[in-house]
């Protein structure tokens, strides 16, 4: 089935510090890419959707200058957490469709910012 | 409103039993529902889908169902096995995924 590769797995950085993470396909061309954030015992929330050759549409609350998504090609996307805070520790996890579908995802990303 | 996750409800059963799962969605119009499993530090494993169109899917040792009447969605896994143990996550698709809370799963031997 369809590989979704994200890298790194985990990243520790210093405050005030960015971070890049990235988002590969594959085995297939995603022309749009989702980022989720989770906090520790909740649930995915949708940050933003990359799309391939256009700015990412962002979720209410989510600040489009701290995090900046890059969907440069097909087969990857990159989300940047710029000047990054302790509170913007958590695990990050992007996702690709196929066929119009949302099945794919990334392995996540333990971000910590001490 | 949308689904947001603030807690994880939990699911003990026996190895063997079967399981069933529950999510009520919040988007009558949504038309397409999934259901994850997440292990600890990775990312959300597809198991099954159904789109607005069915009440019933089934897949191995999975069974998805759908009650647009009430937006209720369910997993049922069969013969429940240790390897099983994670946390499950319906989710809802119209435009764009949302999921829900979340329910921790714990298979007891």
């Amino acid at each position: 089935g369809a590989v979704v590769s994200q890298h790194p797995s985990w990243v520790i950085c210093k405050s005030g510090t960015s971070v890049k993470i990235e988002c590969r396909s594959l085995d297939f061309q995603a022309t749009t890419m989702f980022w989720y954030r989770q906090f520790p015992k909740q649930s995915l929330m949708l940050m933003a959707t990359s799309n391939e050759g256009s700015k990412a549409t962002y979720e209410q609350g989510v600040e489009k200058d701290k995090f900046l998504i890059n969907h440069a090609s097909l087969t990857l996307s990159t989300l940047t957490v710029t000047s990054a805070h302790p509170e913007d520790s958590s695990f990050y996890i992007c996702s690709a469709p196929d066929d119009n579908t949302e099945a794919f995802f990334g392995q996540g990303t333990r971000l910590t910012v001490v | 409103g949308e689904s947001v996750g603030l807690h994880l409800p939990t699911l003990s059963v026996q190895e063997g039993d079967n399981s069933i799962i529950n999510c009520a969605y919040s988007n009558s119009a949504s038309d397409y529902f999934i259901w994850y499993k997440q292990e600890s530090g990775k990312g959300p494993q597809f198991i099954i889908d159904i789109r607005s169109n069915m009440d019933k899917r089934q897949g191995q040792r999975v069974t998805v169902l759908l009650n647009k009447t009430v937006k209720h969605l369910s997993l049922q896994i069969a013969a429940t096995q240790p390897g099983d143990s994670a946390v499950y996550f319906c989710a809802e698709k119209y435009l764009k995924t949302i999921f829900g809370a979340g329910t921790r799963l714990f298979v007891k031997a």
